[in-house]
Protein backbone atom coordinates (compact mmCIF):
# COMPACT_ATOMS: atom_id res chain seq x y z
CA UNK A 1 0.00 0.00 0.00
CA UNK A 2 0.99 3.42 -0.70
CA UNK A 3 2.91 5.43 2.34
CA UNK A 4 3.21 8.95 2.87
CA UNK A 5 6.44 10.53 1.61
CA UNK A 6 8.78 12.73 2.52
CA UNK A 7 11.69 14.32 0.87
CA UNK A 8 15.05 15.27 1.39
CA UNK A 9 15.34 12.15 3.89
CA UNK A 10 18.57 13.79 4.90
CA UNK A 11 19.26 17.29 5.05
CA UNK A 12 22.25 19.46 5.84
CA UNK A 13 22.53 23.37 6.09
CA UNK A 14 24.49 25.56 7.73
CA UNK A 15 22.65 28.19 9.79
CA UNK A 16 20.98 31.54 9.23
CA UNK A 17 20.30 29.18 5.52
CA UNK A 18 16.85 28.65 4.21
CA UNK A 19 15.58 24.84 3.95
CA UNK A 20 12.26 23.08 2.58
CA UNK A 21 11.04 19.94 3.35
CA UNK A 22 8.00 18.45 1.09
CA UNK A 23 5.39 15.53 2.10
CA UNK A 24 3.43 13.79 -0.50
CA UNK A 25 0.36 11.84 1.80
CA UNK A 26 -1.55 8.60 0.71
CA UNK A 27 -3.58 9.02 -1.68
CA UNK A 28 -7.12 10.28 -0.94
CA UNK A 29 -6.13 11.78 1.97
CA UNK A 30 -6.44 15.36 2.61
CA UNK A 31 -5.54 16.46 6.00
CA UNK A 32 -1.46 16.86 6.40
CA UNK A 33 0.30 17.67 9.47
CA UNK A 34 3.74 18.14 10.75
CA UNK A 35 6.01 17.06 13.56
CA UNK A 36 9.41 17.82 14.97
CA UNK A 37 11.23 15.38 16.86
CA UNK A 38 14.29 16.33 18.81
CA UNK A 39 17.22 14.06 19.71
CA UNK A 40 15.73 11.99 22.84
CA UNK A 41 12.41 14.02 22.85
CA UNK A 42 9.07 13.42 21.98
CA UNK A 43 6.95 14.51 18.48
CA UNK A 44 6.13 17.60 18.80
CA UNK A 45 3.13 19.22 16.53
CA UNK A 46 3.94 22.25 13.87
CA UNK A 47 0.99 22.33 11.80
CA UNK A 48 -1.65 20.96 10.01
CA UNK A 49 -3.74 21.42 7.04
CA UNK A 50 -7.21 20.19 5.76
CA UNK A 51 -8.48 20.53 2.30
CA UNK A 52 -5.60 23.47 1.54
CA UNK A 53 -5.92 24.96 4.43
CA UNK A 54 -4.76 25.73 7.64
CA UNK A 55 -6.63 23.66 10.48
CA UNK A 56 -4.20 24.05 13.31
CA UNK A 57 -0.94 25.35 14.78
CA UNK A 58 1.67 24.67 17.13
CA UNK A 59 4.63 25.35 18.55
CA UNK A 60 5.95 26.40 15.07
CA UNK A 61 7.98 29.42 15.44
CA UNK A 62 7.56 32.58 12.81
CA UNK A 63 10.63 31.61 11.33
CA UNK A 64 9.13 28.79 10.02
CA UNK A 65 5.73 28.47 7.17
CA UNK A 66 3.61 25.66 5.69
CA UNK A 67 1.32 24.99 2.60
CA UNK A 68 -0.68 22.47 0.93
CA UNK A 69 -1.16 22.38 -2.71
CA UNK A 70 -4.10 21.69 -4.83
CA UNK A 71 -2.24 18.18 -5.29
CA UNK A 72 -2.70 17.90 -1.38
CA UNK A 73 1.20 17.67 -0.96
CA UNK A 74 2.37 20.36 1.60
CA UNK A 75 5.69 21.88 1.93
CA UNK A 76 7.59 23.40 5.45
CA UNK A 77 9.51 26.71 4.51
CA UNK A 78 12.13 26.91 7.20
CA UNK A 79 14.33 30.13 7.05
CA UNK A 80 17.34 31.62 9.25
CA UNK A 81 17.96 27.90 10.29
CA UNK A 82 19.10 28.02 13.83
CA UNK A 83 21.21 24.68 15.62
CA UNK A 84 18.47 24.01 17.91
CA UNK A 85 16.73 23.21 14.78
CA UNK A 86 18.36 19.79 13.77
CA UNK A 87 15.74 17.28 14.51
CA UNK A 88 13.59 14.90 12.80
CA UNK A 89 10.24 16.10 11.07
CA UNK A 90 7.94 14.35 10.17
CA UNK A 91 4.76 14.64 7.73
CA UNK A 92 1.65 12.88 8.64
CA UNK A 93 -1.74 12.41 6.72
CA UNK A 94 -5.28 11.07 7.86
CA UNK A 95 -8.10 11.14 5.58
CA UNK A 96 -11.14 13.51 6.37
CA UNK A 97 -13.59 11.78 9.14
CA UNK A 98 -17.35 12.54 9.45
CA UNK A 99 -16.08 16.04 10.96
CA UNK A 100 -14.55 16.66 7.61
CA UNK A 101 -11.91 18.16 10.12
CA UNK A 102 -9.39 14.71 10.08
CA UNK A 103 -9.59 11.04 10.34
CA UNK A 104 -8.91 9.02 13.43
CA UNK A 105 -5.53 7.54 12.32
CA UNK A 106 -2.34 9.29 10.72
CA UNK A 107 -0.13 7.72 8.86
CA UNK A 108 3.28 8.78 9.44
CA UNK A 109 5.94 9.19 6.44
CA UNK A 110 10.21 7.94 7.22
CA UNK A 111 10.93 11.64 8.28
CA UNK A 112 13.55 14.39 6.96
CA UNK A 113 16.75 14.21 9.39
CA UNK A 114 17.69 17.83 9.11
CA UNK A 115 20.63 18.81 10.81
CA UNK A 116 22.13 22.81 10.95
CA UNK A 117 25.79 23.37 11.33
CA UNK B 1 -3.52 22.28 28.36
CA UNK B 2 -3.36 18.50 27.80
CA UNK B 3 -0.52 16.76 29.46
CA UNK B 4 0.76 13.53 28.69
CA UNK B 5 2.48 11.00 30.87
CA UNK B 6 4.39 7.72 30.40
CA UNK B 7 5.92 5.18 33.13
CA UNK B 8 8.04 4.20 32.80
CA UNK B 9 10.50 6.19 30.79
CA UNK B 10 13.08 3.18 30.17
CA UNK B 11 11.78 -0.29 30.72
CA UNK B 12 14.84 -3.19 30.79
CA UNK B 13 13.40 -6.43 30.72
CA UNK B 14 14.36 -9.95 29.96
CA UNK B 15 12.71 -12.36 27.44
CA UNK B 16 10.05 -14.08 28.38
CA UNK B 17 8.94 -11.82 30.71
CA UNK B 18 5.36 -9.46 31.09
CA UNK B 19 5.15 -5.94 31.89
CA UNK B 20 2.66 -3.42 31.29
CA UNK B 21 3.84 0.56 30.41
CA UNK B 22 1.38 3.29 31.55
CA UNK B 23 -0.32 6.08 29.76
CA UNK B 24 -1.84 9.18 31.33
CA UNK B 25 -3.63 11.77 30.02
CA UNK B 26 -4.94 14.97 31.72
CA UNK B 27 -8.12 15.96 30.26
CA UNK B 28 -11.28 14.49 28.29
CA UNK B 29 -10.01 12.53 25.34
CA UNK B 30 -12.13 9.67 23.49
CA UNK B 31 -9.46 9.05 21.08
CA UNK B 32 -5.75 7.28 22.34
CA UNK B 33 -3.16 5.81 19.80
CA UNK B 34 0.26 3.70 20.59
CA UNK B 35 3.35 4.37 18.25
CA UNK B 36 6.54 2.26 18.07
CA UNK B 37 9.28 3.80 17.09
CA UNK B 38 13.02 2.16 16.27
CA UNK B 39 15.81 4.44 16.60
CA UNK B 40 16.26 6.99 13.89
CA UNK B 41 12.60 6.07 12.25
CA UNK B 42 9.42 6.99 11.67
CA UNK B 43 6.50 6.00 14.01
CA UNK B 44 4.67 2.90 13.01
CA UNK B 45 1.08 2.54 14.61
CA UNK B 46 0.18 0.19 16.75
CA UNK B 47 -3.33 0.50 18.29
CA UNK B 48 -5.74 2.98 17.70
CA UNK B 49 -8.30 3.24 20.92
CA UNK B 50 -11.25 5.14 20.29
CA UNK B 51 -13.75 4.14 23.16
CA UNK B 52 -13.72 3.49 27.16
CA UNK B 53 -12.99 -0.19 27.73
CA UNK B 54 -11.54 -0.53 24.43
CA UNK B 55 -9.44 -3.76 24.35
CA UNK B 56 -6.92 -4.58 21.66
CA UNK B 57 -4.13 -7.58 20.81
CA UNK B 58 -1.69 -8.29 18.45
CA UNK B 59 0.96 -10.65 19.00
CA UNK B 60 2.89 -10.03 22.18
CA UNK B 61 1.42 -6.64 22.95
CA UNK B 62 -2.43 -5.69 24.23
CA UNK B 63 -3.81 -2.15 24.40
CA UNK B 64 -6.54 -1.00 26.60
CA UNK B 65 -8.34 2.40 27.42
CA UNK B 66 -9.90 3.97 30.24
CA UNK B 67 -11.62 6.99 29.52
CA UNK B 68 -12.71 7.87 33.07
CA UNK B 69 -9.19 7.16 34.55
CA UNK B 70 -7.94 8.99 31.45
CA UNK B 71 -5.48 5.91 31.42
CA UNK B 72 -3.97 3.55 28.44
CA UNK B 73 -1.91 0.41 29.13
CA UNK B 74 0.38 -1.30 26.87
CA UNK B 75 0.70 -4.80 28.03
CA UNK B 76 3.69 -6.77 26.94
CA UNK B 77 3.76 -10.68 27.12
CA UNK B 78 6.86 -13.24 27.05
CA UNK B 79 8.87 -10.54 25.77
CA UNK B 80 11.24 -11.00 23.22
CA UNK B 81 14.43 -9.39 21.93
CA UNK B 82 12.53 -7.64 18.21
CA UNK B 83 9.91 -5.60 20.48
CA UNK B 84 13.12 -3.63 21.48
CA UNK B 85 11.91 -0.12 20.70
CA UNK B 86 10.52 2.94 22.13
CA UNK B 87 6.67 2.98 22.40
CA UNK B 88 5.40 6.12 22.26
CA UNK B 89 1.01 6.78 23.41
CA UNK B 90 -0.74 10.26 22.12
CA UNK B 91 -4.08 11.59 22.28
CA UNK B 92 -5.75 13.71 20.34
CA UNK B 93 -9.00 16.44 21.77
CA UNK B 94 -10.91 15.38 18.98
CA UNK B 95 -12.18 18.85 17.93
CA UNK B 96 -8.60 19.81 16.16
CA UNK B 97 -7.28 16.14 15.90
CA UNK B 98 -3.20 17.26 16.51
CA UNK B 99 -1.49 14.20 18.34
CA UNK B 100 -0.27 15.36 21.61
CA UNK B 101 2.39 12.92 22.46
CA UNK B 102 3.42 11.13 25.70
CA UNK B 103 7.19 10.91 26.60
CA UNK B 104 7.66 7.65 25.05
CA UNK B 105 8.77 4.25 26.89
CA UNK B 106 12.23 2.79 26.00
CA UNK B 107 12.24 -0.71 25.89
CA UNK B 108 15.01 -2.80 25.99
CA UNK B 109 14.55 -6.92 26.44
CA UNK B 110 18.06 -8.61 26.48
CA UNK B 111 18.57 -12.74 26.61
Amino acid sequence: AAGVIQSPRHLIKEKRETATLKCYPIPRHDTVYWYQQGPGQDPQFLISFYEKMQSDKGSIPDRFSAQQFSDYHSELNMSSLELGDSALYFCASSPAGTSGRGGYEQYFGPGTRLTVT
Amino acid sequence: ELKVEQNPLFLSMQEGKNYTIYCNYSTTSDRLYWYRQDPGKSLESLFVLLSNGAVKQEGRLMASLDTKARLSTLHITAAVHDLSATYFCAVDRGNTDKLIFGTGTRLQVFP
